[in-house]
């Protein structure tokens, strides 16, 4: 069965640019979890989808990164304004969303500002 | 803000000996689970311990947890080269897992 997946794998951008990563999760997985991970380091928590409804957004480093899931399905994590230190592994996960359900990573996309 | 700690950061063995790694947590916990990632992947769910529970096994790996102490472990026995990859724990204060906060890792080499 097919898992999370992530695109691109791969995204270069010069300083200042917007981005846009996309994540699709594993189909009824009702929630859905964005991370950011730096280099030799552990994913730190970005926001939370439970279906459609963002109920956790407390680990966005500023107003310029959104999230959104509009149909509780596909999400994207849109990036303003990039800046050096957002370069890092964007993560995306899914999970049943009910009980002690394990997370479901997708690849990532490596996100490189110029 | 990552809330566990893994111990040691990098560890190196030789295949067949067991690899014991070392997670400690701040805060009260519902539970806590340890993940494996390849280099250039995805985080992969290795087992999950609930907060009532002391230890668990799973194949090669078992877990246990000490709340009073705030600490899991994690053992790997008879190593394969194929386990070198990065072991994290994340600790998870929901009941519905959509909680959970990563350490920063322990890269393990397994030397064939």
């Amino acid at each position: 069965g097919a898992g999370v997946s992530q695109s691109p794998r791969y995204k270069v951008a010069k300083r200042g640019q917007d981005v846009a990563l996309r994540c699709d999760p594993i189909s009824g997985h009702v929630s859905l979890f964005w991370y950011q991970q730096a280099l030799g380091q552990g994913p730190e928590f970005l926001t939370y989808f439970q279906n459609e409804a963002q109920l956790d957004k407390s680990g966005l480093p500023s107003d310029r990164f959104f999230a959104e899931r509009p149909e509780g399905s596909v999400s994207t994590l849109k990036i303003q304004r990039t800046q050096q230190e957002d370069s890092a592994v964007y993560l995306c996960a899914s999970s049943h969303g009910q009980g002690n359900q394990p997370q479901h990573f997708g690849d990532g996309t490596r996100l490189s500002i110029l | 803000s990552q809330q566990g700690e893994e111990d040691p950061q990098a560890l190196s063995i030789q295949e067949g000996e067991n690899a014991t790694m070392n997670c400690s947590y701040k805060t009260s916990i519902n539970n806590l689970q340890w993940y494996r990632q390849n280099s250039g992947r995805g985080l992969v769910h290795l087992i999950l311990i609930r907060s009532n529970e002391r230890e668990k096994h799973s194949g090669r790996l078992r877990v246990t947890l000490d709340t009073s102490k705030k600490s899991s472990s994690l053992l790997i026995t008879a190593s394969r080269a194929a386990d070198t990859a990065s072991y994290f724990c994340a600790t998870d204060r929901s009941y519905n897992n959509n909680d959970m906060r990563f350490g920063a890792g322990t890269r393990l080499t397994v030397k064939p």
